[in-house]
């Protein structure tokens, strides 16, 4: 069946502008899980939905970032005046039970 | 803060020995621990995961232990192979959250020819 899809696959954009990053999850799955994975480390939580539930924020470095799920289903990960350290790849993830299936990641370089 | 804490950070073997990978979480709570596997360029993937009711689990030529007292568990994989070579995270639901995962900061494994 059909995985957690991501688009862009990459994503080249100028210091200072925005970029949105989307997510599609698996079918079903009722939570998304928003990653960052800098070269050569490991994953840094982001943000996570559950449902109709409100969103943990917790992870989100500054409030240039936002994401949102619509319909429970699709998500956007939004950052705003991307800076240099916002280069990085962004995974999503989906699940409907423990086990997180990852989607293939958006390289995000900001120049 | 609560966090999960993984060691080696790079481990190299000759193919056909064993590697063992160790992480430690920092809350009690936590109940549930996969081991991801992610290959160069490629996304993570669910190789094993233990839950906090049993101390071992094997699945061919990997297993994983938890010390649920010592708060640690360990990744094993035996008569490695060169496609074994990958960067290895585990995680634990700390606070005993449904879902929600706390990374390592993972293992990069080179298994030589």
């Amino acid at each position: 069946g059909a995985g957690v899809s991501q688009s862009p696959s990459n994503k080249v954009t100028e210091k200072g502008k925005d970029v949105e990053l989307r997510c599609d999850p698996i079918s079903g799955h009722t939570a998304l899980y928003w990653y960052r994975q800098s070269l050569g480390q490991g994953l840094e939580f982001l943000i996570y939905f559950q449902g109709n539930s409100a969103p943990d924020k917790s992870g989100l470095p500054s409030d240039r970032f936002s994401a949102e799920r619509t319909g429970g289903s699709v998500s956007t990960l939004t950052i705003q005046r991307t800076q240099q350290e916002d280069s990085a790849v962004y995974l999503c993830a989906s699940s409907l039970e423990a086990e997180q299936f990852f989607g293939p990641g958006t390289r995000l370089t900001v120049l | 803060g609560e966090n999960v804490e993984q060691h080696p950070s790079t481990l190299s073997v000759q193919e056909g020995d064993s590697a063992v990978i160790k992480c430690t979480y920092s809350d009690s709570a936590s109940n549930y621990f996969p081991w991801y596997k992610q290959e160069l360029g490629k996304r993570p993937q669910l190789i094993i995961d233990i839950r906090s009711n049993v101390g071992e689990k094997k699945d061919q030529r990997i297993a994983v232990t938890l010390n649920k007292t010592a708060k640690h568990f360990s990744l094993h994989i035996t008569e490695t192979q060169p496609e074994d070579s990958a960067v290895y995270f585990c995680a634990a639901n700390l606070g005993g959250s449904a879902r929600q995962l706390t990374f390592g900061s993972g293992t990069q494994l080179t298994v030589l020819p």
